[in-house]
């Protein structure tokens, strides 16, 4: 299996600034990585496929980086329903497989 | 609007059989290209994939849960079931199930059921 890597594992932040989330994978996955927001009590939203292909209706200050094996998801701007746990998950090859998770909390 | 919703039992006893049903609706699998998987994720933990299913019927399952799941779907019912054996308490997870549309590269899901908590206790 494919271990995915997040780093931090949490992070606090002020409304306005920017973070970076990283993901490292085991093994190389391509550009086969794609992100997700959860919120708590919520099922995940898909936000980046493909990398840094952003899915319809994301805003724009969410952008996606990498490939092979490291992998960047960065906030610019960040809003206050940004707040939440973010995870990578890589669709190269089954069984598919998600990081640990980062969770994003106000400063 | 493609939606997804999980059904079953919220609490199910050791040893016993889970048997979980996603309906969705304004999609078909039929399509080879489109697939329904399940993810779960225990209280407080990450999200764990456990199985898809393609419309031609392909399935995949997670290496390490492969003894334990059974996928199928009925295309005129618009359901996928979602089977596993042999519960344990740290099965306790919220199930989802998800769509991967045909216009979606690989494995990512882009729609969400709501989720279902399941309880495994005595």
């Amino acid at each position: 299996d494919i271990q995915m890597t997040q780093s931090p594992s949490s992070v606090s932040a002020s409304v306005g600034d920017r973070v970076t989330i990283t993901c490292r994978a085991s093994q190389g996955v391509s550009a086969w990585v794609g992100w997700y927001q959860q919120r708590p009590g919520k099922a995940p939203q898909l936000l980046i496929n493909t990398a840094s292909s952003l899915q319809s209706g994301v805003p724009s200050r969410f952008s996606g980086s990498g490939s092979g094996t490291d992998f960047t998801l960065t906030i610019s701007g960040l809003q206050p329903e940004d707040f939440a746990t973010y995870y990578c998950q890589q669709a190269n090859s089954f069984p598919i497989t998600f990081g640990q998770g980062t969770r994003l909390e106000i400063k | 609007q493609i939606t997804l919703k999980e059904s079953g039992p919220t609490l199910v006893k050791p040893t016993q059989t889970l048997t979980l049903t996603c309906t969705f609706s304004e999609f078909s699998l039929s399509s080879g290209e489109v697939a329904v998987g399940w993810i779960r994720q225990p209280p407080g933990k990450a999200l764990e994939w456990l199985a898809s299913i393609y419309g031609n019927d392909d399935k995949f399952y997670m290496p390490s849960l492969e003894t334990r799941l059974t996928i199928t779907k009925d295309t005129s019912k618009n359901q996928v079931v979602l089977t596993m054996t042999n519960m344990d308490p740290v099965d306790t997870a919220t199930y989802y199930c998800a769509h991967r549309g045909s216009t979606m590269p690989r494995g990512f899901f882009n729609y969400w059921g709501q989720g279902t908590l399941v309880t495994v206790s005595s």
